[in-house]
Protein backbone atom coordinates (compact mmCIF):
# COMPACT_ATOMS: atom_id res chain seq x y z
CA UNK A 1 0.00 0.00 0.00
CA UNK A 2 1.29 3.29 -1.24
CA UNK A 3 2.06 5.97 1.68
CA UNK A 4 1.09 9.39 1.75
CA UNK A 5 2.64 10.99 -1.49
CA UNK A 6 3.79 14.86 -1.29
CA UNK A 7 5.43 16.97 -4.10
CA UNK A 8 7.89 18.83 -4.33
CA UNK A 9 10.33 17.57 -1.75
CA UNK A 10 12.45 20.88 -1.45
CA UNK A 11 11.37 23.90 -2.60
CA UNK A 12 13.73 26.88 -2.77
CA UNK A 13 12.11 30.73 -3.77
CA UNK A 14 12.82 34.21 -2.67
CA UNK A 15 10.27 36.59 -0.65
CA UNK A 16 6.95 37.26 -2.03
CA UNK A 17 7.16 35.11 -4.53
CA UNK A 18 3.91 32.27 -4.19
CA UNK A 19 4.10 28.77 -4.04
CA UNK A 20 2.14 25.62 -3.63
CA UNK A 21 2.60 22.25 -2.10
CA UNK A 22 0.74 18.96 -2.81
CA UNK A 23 -0.57 16.12 -1.34
CA UNK A 24 -1.91 12.53 -1.99
CA UNK A 25 -3.37 10.57 0.74
CA UNK A 26 -3.36 6.84 1.51
CA UNK A 27 -6.04 5.45 -0.91
CA UNK A 28 -9.71 5.52 1.11
CA UNK A 29 -8.41 7.87 4.07
CA UNK A 30 -10.88 10.45 4.30
CA UNK A 31 -9.26 13.01 6.64
CA UNK A 32 -6.87 15.35 5.25
CA UNK A 33 -4.19 17.31 7.70
CA UNK A 34 -1.54 20.08 6.58
CA UNK A 35 1.03 20.36 9.43
CA UNK A 36 4.05 23.12 9.71
CA UNK A 37 6.96 22.01 11.26
CA UNK A 38 9.90 24.72 12.19
CA UNK A 39 13.77 23.08 12.51
CA UNK A 40 13.75 21.73 16.38
CA UNK A 41 9.86 22.01 17.25
CA UNK A 42 7.30 19.55 16.77
CA UNK A 43 4.35 19.85 14.05
CA UNK A 44 1.46 21.80 14.40
CA UNK A 45 -1.83 21.85 12.80
CA UNK A 46 -2.63 24.15 10.01
CA UNK A 47 -5.40 22.60 8.44
CA UNK A 48 -8.16 19.49 9.08
CA UNK A 49 -10.19 18.33 6.01
CA UNK A 50 -12.91 15.96 6.18
CA UNK A 51 -13.57 14.92 2.73
CA UNK A 52 -13.62 18.45 0.69
CA UNK A 53 -14.69 20.10 3.69
CA UNK A 54 -12.27 22.10 5.59
CA UNK A 55 -13.47 21.27 9.11
CA UNK A 56 -10.63 22.96 11.22
CA UNK A 57 -8.51 25.92 9.43
CA UNK A 58 -8.02 27.88 13.16
CA UNK A 59 -3.95 28.11 12.70
CA UNK A 60 -4.21 28.72 9.09
CA UNK A 61 -3.07 32.50 8.52
CA UNK A 62 -5.38 33.16 6.18
CA UNK A 63 -3.99 36.46 5.01
CA UNK A 64 -1.69 34.84 2.83
CA UNK A 65 -1.85 31.13 3.32
CA UNK A 66 -4.89 28.97 1.18
CA UNK A 67 -5.71 25.30 0.61
CA UNK A 68 -8.02 23.22 -1.00
CA UNK A 69 -8.89 19.57 -1.71
CA UNK A 70 -11.26 19.42 -4.68
CA UNK A 71 -13.22 16.02 -4.73
CA UNK A 72 -12.21 15.18 -1.37
CA UNK A 73 -8.85 13.27 -2.43
CA UNK A 74 -5.77 15.20 -3.09
CA UNK A 75 -5.09 18.60 -1.64
CA UNK A 76 -2.74 22.19 -2.40
CA UNK A 77 -1.54 24.46 0.28
CA UNK A 78 -0.77 27.46 -1.44
CA UNK A 79 1.70 30.43 -0.13
CA UNK A 80 1.61 33.60 -1.51
CA UNK A 81 3.19 35.89 -0.89
CA UNK A 82 5.99 33.77 0.99
CA UNK A 83 8.04 35.60 3.68
CA UNK A 84 11.12 34.93 4.94
CA UNK A 85 9.75 33.43 8.10
CA UNK A 86 7.38 30.89 5.96
CA UNK A 87 10.90 28.37 5.62
CA UNK A 88 10.24 25.44 7.16
CA UNK A 89 8.85 21.84 6.60
CA UNK A 90 4.65 21.43 5.14
CA UNK A 91 4.01 18.14 6.17
CA UNK A 92 0.89 16.72 5.13
CA UNK A 93 -0.81 13.18 7.17
CA UNK A 94 -4.08 11.21 6.58
CA UNK A 95 -6.20 9.50 8.79
CA UNK A 96 -9.50 6.70 7.97
CA UNK A 97 -12.85 7.31 8.83
CA UNK A 98 -13.80 5.53 12.12
CA UNK A 99 -13.55 6.11 15.44
CA UNK A 100 -12.62 9.57 17.17
CA UNK A 101 -9.03 9.00 17.84
CA UNK A 102 -7.54 7.61 14.61
CA UNK A 103 -3.66 6.80 13.64
CA UNK A 104 -2.31 9.58 11.18
CA UNK A 105 0.43 8.38 8.48
CA UNK A 106 2.29 11.62 7.74
CA UNK A 107 4.35 11.93 4.11
CA UNK A 108 7.97 12.89 3.59
CA UNK A 109 6.99 16.61 4.33
CA UNK A 110 8.44 19.18 1.66
CA UNK A 111 11.38 21.44 3.02
CA UNK A 112 10.72 24.98 2.00
CA UNK A 113 13.31 27.68 1.79
CA UNK A 114 12.39 31.33 1.64
CA UNK A 115 15.91 33.56 0.48
CA UNK B 1 -4.64 24.63 26.12
CA UNK B 2 -2.43 21.60 25.57
CA UNK B 3 1.05 21.43 26.51
CA UNK B 4 2.79 18.80 25.42
CA UNK B 5 6.95 18.00 26.43
CA UNK B 6 9.65 16.01 26.32
CA UNK B 7 12.76 14.89 28.80
CA UNK B 8 14.94 14.29 27.95
CA UNK B 9 16.19 17.08 24.75
CA UNK B 10 18.99 14.75 23.32
CA UNK B 11 20.35 11.79 24.87
CA UNK B 12 23.50 9.86 23.83
CA UNK B 13 23.89 5.99 24.98
CA UNK B 14 26.62 3.21 24.14
CA UNK B 15 24.50 0.10 21.95
CA UNK B 16 23.18 -2.47 23.61
CA UNK B 17 21.91 0.18 26.35
CA UNK B 18 18.20 -0.12 27.71
CA UNK B 19 16.59 3.37 27.47
CA UNK B 20 13.59 5.81 28.82
CA UNK B 21 12.29 8.47 26.45
CA UNK B 22 9.37 10.50 28.88
CA UNK B 23 6.58 12.82 27.62
CA UNK B 24 4.11 14.58 29.78
CA UNK B 25 1.28 16.63 28.80
CA UNK B 26 -0.91 19.56 30.87
CA UNK B 27 -4.68 18.57 30.09
CA UNK B 28 -5.65 14.69 30.61
CA UNK B 29 -8.75 14.47 28.18
CA UNK B 30 -7.19 12.58 25.12
CA UNK B 31 -7.92 10.06 23.28
CA UNK B 32 -4.95 8.40 22.38
CA UNK B 33 -1.09 9.39 22.19
CA UNK B 34 1.67 8.60 19.66
CA UNK B 35 4.85 7.89 19.62
CA UNK B 36 6.94 8.82 16.31
CA UNK B 37 10.00 8.61 14.80
CA UNK B 38 11.29 10.74 12.83
CA UNK B 39 15.08 10.83 10.46
CA UNK B 40 16.64 13.73 9.65
CA UNK B 41 14.99 15.68 6.70
CA UNK B 42 12.58 12.85 6.61
CA UNK B 43 8.22 12.53 7.55
CA UNK B 44 7.17 10.92 10.50
CA UNK B 45 7.05 7.33 11.30
CA UNK B 46 4.25 6.14 13.47
CA UNK B 47 5.76 3.66 16.28
CA UNK B 48 3.30 3.06 18.72
CA UNK B 49 -0.50 4.36 19.51
CA UNK B 50 -1.86 4.01 22.82
CA UNK B 51 -5.55 4.40 23.68
CA UNK B 52 -6.66 6.73 26.36
CA UNK B 53 -8.03 3.42 27.76
CA UNK B 54 -4.88 1.37 27.59
CA UNK B 55 -1.83 1.63 29.86
CA UNK B 56 0.62 0.07 27.07
CA UNK B 57 1.76 -1.22 23.83
CA UNK B 58 4.41 -2.91 22.68
CA UNK B 59 6.16 -3.15 19.02
CA UNK B 60 9.19 -5.13 18.96
CA UNK B 61 11.88 -3.57 21.19
CA UNK B 62 9.74 -0.98 21.72
CA UNK B 63 7.02 -0.55 25.19
CA UNK B 64 4.99 2.36 25.26
CA UNK B 65 3.12 3.53 28.84
CA UNK B 66 0.31 5.62 29.40
CA UNK B 67 -0.84 7.10 32.71
CA UNK B 68 -3.47 9.18 31.58
CA UNK B 69 -4.56 10.70 35.27
CA UNK B 70 -1.04 11.90 35.91
CA UNK B 71 -0.02 13.38 32.15
CA UNK B 72 2.78 11.21 31.37
CA UNK B 73 3.72 8.54 28.90
CA UNK B 74 7.45 6.86 28.31
CA UNK B 75 8.83 4.98 25.26
CA UNK B 76 11.03 2.01 26.35
CA UNK B 77 13.43 0.81 23.62
CA UNK B 78 15.29 -2.53 24.33
CA UNK B 79 18.78 -3.17 23.25
CA UNK B 80 18.99 -0.64 21.53
CA UNK B 81 20.91 -0.32 17.49
CA UNK B 82 22.83 2.24 15.80
CA UNK B 83 19.62 2.24 13.52
CA UNK B 84 17.53 3.77 16.13
CA UNK B 85 19.22 7.25 16.24
CA UNK B 86 16.62 9.14 15.64
CA UNK B 87 14.32 12.04 16.68
CA UNK B 88 11.99 10.69 18.55
CA UNK B 89 8.17 13.15 19.08
CA UNK B 90 5.15 12.13 21.22
CA UNK B 91 1.55 13.41 20.12
CA UNK B 92 -1.45 13.92 22.31
CA UNK B 93 -4.66 13.63 20.27
CA UNK B 94 -7.86 15.93 21.12
CA UNK B 95 -10.68 17.05 19.95
CA UNK B 96 -11.15 16.48 16.15
CA UNK B 97 -8.32 14.53 16.33
CA UNK B 98 -6.17 17.32 16.51
CA UNK B 99 -2.33 16.07 17.33
CA UNK B 100 -0.50 18.51 20.15
CA UNK B 101 3.43 17.51 19.31
CA UNK B 102 6.20 17.98 22.19
CA UNK B 103 9.09 18.95 20.52
CA UNK B 104 11.20 15.52 20.89
CA UNK B 105 13.75 13.58 21.94
CA UNK B 106 16.86 13.59 19.80
CA UNK B 107 18.75 10.42 20.27
CA UNK B 108 22.15 8.89 19.19
CA UNK B 109 23.20 5.36 19.58
CA UNK B 110 26.91 5.20 19.49
CA UNK B 111 28.67 2.29 18.78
Amino acid sequence: EAGVVQSPRYKIIEKKQPVAFWCNPISGHNTLYWYLQNLGQGPELLIRYENEEAVDDSQLPKDRFSAERLKGVDSTLKIQPAELGDSAVYLCASSPAGAVAREQFFGPGTRLTVL
Amino acid sequence: KQEVTQIPAALSVPEGENLVLNCSFTDSAIYNLQWFRQDPGKGLTSLLLIQSSQREQTSGRLNASLDKSSGRSTLYIAASQPGDSATYLCAVAGGGNKLTFGTGTQLKVEL
